[in-house]
């Protein structure tokens, strides 16, 4: 199976700043990776496919990259309603994996 | 209204077996492929399994390979688990969902705790 591992577990962070997320993937899962969200007491939503391609309706300052086994979630400003979790999905081979989540705290 | 409600949750002993139902309106049911996801309160996204639009590819986590069989009904708009075998560490809250590499809607989930 492939291992997904994401770091941090958690980062602490102010309103406006720029926090970056990464997921890397024990093997070459070349794009096929989806980053999701899930904010306290609600269900995860997806944000970005295909390590870059988003989600209609989500806001421009999140942005997604990499391919083969690193892949990068950054949000170039955040904003109170960022505070979340994030989670990153391989779907290049069954089954699919999940990593354990980046926490996303108010500092 | 996309809607997707699970149902069949609950207690369970260990060794045990439940049926979690997922009843989906809103949209063309049988268009979509869809998961069941798994989330230990306060832990992490666990996928499960997921079923092809037809029913005729399914695929399961490691971790419930054996025990568990997804089906669809697609006349009945309806996914389901048949969890069998349960252990404990299946203790979860259960996501049913729709398509989540892509058009995505979840349900709200259900509690299966398995206890003696």
């Amino acid at each position: 199976d492939i291992q997904m591992t994401q770091s941090p577990s958690a980062v602490s962070a102010s309103v406006g700043d720029r926090v970056s997320m990464t997921c890397r993937a024990s093997h070459d899962i070349t794009n096929f990776l989806v980053w999701f969200q899930q904010k306290p007491g609600e269900v995860p939503k997806r944000l970005i496919s295909a390590s870059s391609t988003f989600q209609s309706g989500v806001p421009s300052r999140f942005s997604g990259s990499g391919s083969g086994t690193e892949f990068t979630l950054t949000i170039s400003s955040l904003q109170p309603e960022d505070f979340a979790t994030y989670y990153c999905l391989q779907h290049h081979s069954s089954p699919w994996t999940f990593g354990q989540g980046t926490k996303v705290e108010i500092k | 209204e996309v809607q997707l409600v699970e149902s069949g949750g609950g207690v369970v002993r260990p060794g045990g077996s439940l049926r979690l139902s997922c009843t989906a309106t809103g949209f063309n049911f049988e268009d979509y492929g869809m998961s069941w996801v798994r989330q230990v309160p306060g832990k992490g996204l666990e996928w499960v399994s997921g079923i092809l639009w037809n029913g005729f590819g399914t695929a399961y986590a490691d971790s419930v390979k054996g025990r568990f069989t997804i089906s669809r009904d697609n006349a009945k708009n309806s996914l389901y688990l048949q969890m069998n075998s349960l252990r404990a560490d299946d203790t979860a809250f259960y996501y049913c969902a729709r398509d989540i590499l892509g058009d995505d809607s979840w349900g709200q989930g259900i509690l299966v705790t398995v206890s003696s």
